[in-house]
């Protein structure tokens, strides 16, 4: 079965700063999506970024842009010029591309959660 | 607009009164998953809907049941709720079952079984 870790429980960042958030995984397939949610206060999820597997290019969505490192299965999220609306909690999520075991399922970390400092 | 819409937001209740949250989609969206969320364990999965009439069991689906009659709505039930049952629960839709589409979400609803 895949699993999504999230190593670092909480991270704190200067306002302005980069901060970058870690998430491995686990999965024998090759065909697979990467996506990192936030979570603000409001509880809301919120999708920040997406990557697929199959492309080496590494997603970049503004100031949100990962390092996916497909041999390493690992899939970090980082946010540039960070600013006092991106403290939430950040999920890291992995959904299988075919019919296997998780049967399409978002399998989830268990969060990073953010703090940004003015 | 395109949502996701779960009901109640908050609910207070008291151990073994049946339960319903609502949820509905109005993106045509096949799928649909319930997922619970406490502290320290992430999103885990309770139920999800490949297509109407079609229902399996997530990681954690004791003590919840769910149906699929139509495809914009996929209800969460809880026929005899628990304290253990307090949880912040998310309904969420996705175009279909594979792929990379992301999951869209309801805004949550905040049990408490007392």
């Amino acid at each position: 079965a895949q699993t999504v870790t999230q190593s670092q429980p909480e991270m704190s960042v200067q306002e302005a700063e980069t901060v970058t958030l870690s998430c491995t995984y686990d999965t024998s397939e090759s065909d697979y999506y990467l996506f990192w949610y936030k979570q603000p206060p409001s509880r809301q999820m919120i999708l920040v970024i997406r990557q697929e597997a199959y492309k080496q290019q590494n997603a970049t969505e503004n100031r949100f842009s990962v390092n996916f490192q497909k041999a390493a299965k690992s899939f970090s999220l980082k946010i540039s010029d960070s600013q006092l609306g991106d403290a939430a909690m950040y999920f890291c999520a992995y959904r299988s591309s075919n019919y296997g075991g998780s049967q399409g399922n978002l399998i989830f970390g268990k969060g990073t959660k953010l703090s940004v400092k003015p | 607009e395109a949502q996701v819409t779960q009901n109640p937001r908050y609910l207070i209740t008291v151990t073994g009164k049946k339960l319903t949250v609502t949820c509905s989609q109005n993106m045509n969206h096949e799928y649909m998953s319930w997922y619970r969320q406490d502290p320290g364990l992430g999103l885990r999965q309770i139920y999800y809907s490949m297509n109407v009439e079609v229902t399996d069991k997530g990681d954690v689906p004791e003590g919840y049941k769910v149906s699929r009659k139509e495809k914009r709505n996929f209800p969460l039930i809880l026929e005899s709720p628990s304290p253990n049952q307090t949880s912040l629960y998310f309904c969420a839709s996705s175009r279909t079952g594979l792929g990379g589409y992301g999951y869209t979400f309801g805004s949550g609803t905040r049990l408490t079984v007392v």
